[in-house]
């Protein structure tokens, strides 16, 4: 696609409930990466896949939040169990390769209320 | 771990005005440092970037410098207009420094 589409764009969850966020990244992009952004706060990295090398894992906050990449494809970010403090704008950016900038989605804005 | 830390968290300047931001990091394995721009509500969107192979780099009314001996990045915007208000992201690639508020005043 024309640029890195990210859905749903807004989503209200229940404390305790999973959530699924989706990242189509820009066709031909190897690296793919997700960021979490609270209000008013800078960019906490999360997770980061380039082509079929084992994900870097180093950014998750906790064992409630996985991401999967198959090859160089969409992306899903799942949140187990969520809570108030996982609200936040979920970023999702890909590049073509890793060492060259990103293009960000518009994110997913995430409430747990 | 590794970081990157950024300064000032805020900065106010008049228009045409110079603005500097400055960084520094501390992978030594690290050897391309971009900049983003994130308006309010919007997506970061890269600027300027530069690689360690540079010292300075220039766009327009933009520039990044980098010293690899002393870990350092700093952003320049020169003539500075009301649209540039912005909050302003350094990065090595991959870590982001927190940002920084920039008001160019009318």
């Amino acid at each position: 696609g024309a640029g890195v589409s990210q859905s749903p764009s807004n989503k209200v969850t229940e404390k305790g409930k999973d959530v699924e966020l989706r990242c189509d990244p820009i066709s031909g992009h190897t690296a793919l990466y997700w960021y979490r952004q609270r209000l008013g706060q800078g960019l906490e990295f999360l997770i980061y896949f380039q082509g079929n090398s084992a994900p870097d894992k180093s950014g998750l906050p906790s064992d409630r939040f996985s991401a999967e990449r198959t090859g160089e494809s969409v992306s899903t970010l799942t949140i187990q169990r969520t809570q108030q403090e996982d609200s936040a704008v979920y970023l999702c950016a890909s590049s073509l390769t890793r060492g060259l900038g990103y293009t960000f989605g518009s994110g997913t804005r995430l409430t747990v209320v | 771990g590794e970081n990157v830390e950024q300064h000032p968290s805020t900065l106010s300047v008049q228009e045409g005005d110079s603005a500097v931001i400055k960084c520094t990091y501390s992978d030594s394995a690290s050897n391309y440092f971009p900049w983003y721009k994130q308006e309010l509500g919007k997506r970061p969107q890269l600027i300027i970037d530069i690689r360690s192979n540079v010292g300075e780099k220039k766009d327009q009314r933009i520039a990044v410098t980098l010293n690899k001996t002393a870990k350092h990045f700093s952003l320049h915007i020169t003539e500075t207009q009301p649209e540039d208000s912005a909050v302003y992201f350094c990065a090595d690639p991959d870590l982001f420094g927190a940002g920084t508020r920039l008001t160019v005043k009318p």
